[in-house]
């Protein structure tokens, strides 16, 4: 199995919006709403911020926003701020033996 | 507040063994599915095991599957990681992270800070 794909790296000034990507195949993020999205300063535990797409666990950011298309999910953060500097994972249930897949990471930058 | 110590990483020699531990707390421990999830250096986020709450059901990643025992002792609020022929790609943080509910399996809402474990002769 597989790592979904991200883009390595992504970057925006403060208060402008990105969009991260997350292509997998039918197996994983196309046939399943299960898709997760993931933030990691590094040294400290991951963060759940979207969760079966499009949804928010209480306390995050309305900022944060997913979404899927065929394919192929996206995160999209609004207004970036400098703590959203971070490396970003998706993540998929997969009808695969591996069970669960995670993305390949993006690491976002605000200049 | 939910909280998950990870314990037990360290430098072990390939063939070794290691057994990690989470501690859980602030929650009802014996109602949740548990994972362990590992972050190999400078790479991303790999799935290794799941633990059904009443630790009758159990799957693994098949990198790992025949080397590695995922158990939970409910009495202890304690998730374990038996890791036994180790090899060097075992390398890695190893984090424990919880299910969002009995329906979400796929979704890790919290998660420890990590221990790392190292395989080198």
């Amino acid at each position: 199995q597989s790592a979904l794909t991200q883009p390595a790296s992504v970057s925006g000034s403060p208060g402008q919006s990105i969009t991260i990507s997350c292509t997998g195949t039918s197996s994983d993020v196309g046939g399943y709403y299960y898709v997760s999205w993931y933030q990691h300063h590094p040294g400290k535990a991951p963060k759940l911020i979207i969760y079966d797409v499009n949804n928010r666990p209480s306390g995050v950011s309305n900022r944060f926003s997913g979404s899927k298309s065929g394919n192929t999910a996206s995160l999209s953060i609004s207004g970036l701020q400098a703590e959203d500097e971070a490396d970003y994972y998706c993540s998929s249930y997969t009808s695969s033996s591996a069970h669960y897949v995670f993305g390949t990471g993006s690491k976002v930058t605000v200049l | 507040q939910v909280h998950l110590v990870e314990s037990g990483g360290g430098v072990v020699q390939p063939g070794g063994s290691l057994r990690l531990s989470c501690a859980a707390a602030g929650f009802s421990f014996s109602s949740y599915t548990m994972h362990w999830v590992r972050q190999a250096p400078v790479k991303g986020l790999n799935w290794v095991a799941i633990i059904s709450s009443d630790g009758g059901n159990k799957y693994y990643a098949d990198s790992v599957r025949g080397r590695f025992t995922i158990s939970r002792d409910n009495s202890k609020s304690t998730l374990y990681l038996q890791m036994d022929s180790l090899r060097a790609e075992d390398t890695a943080v190893y984090y424990c992270a919880r299910v969002l509910s009995d329906s979400s399996w796929h979704t890790f809402d919290y998660w420890g800070q990590g221990t790392l474990v190292t395989v080198s002769s």
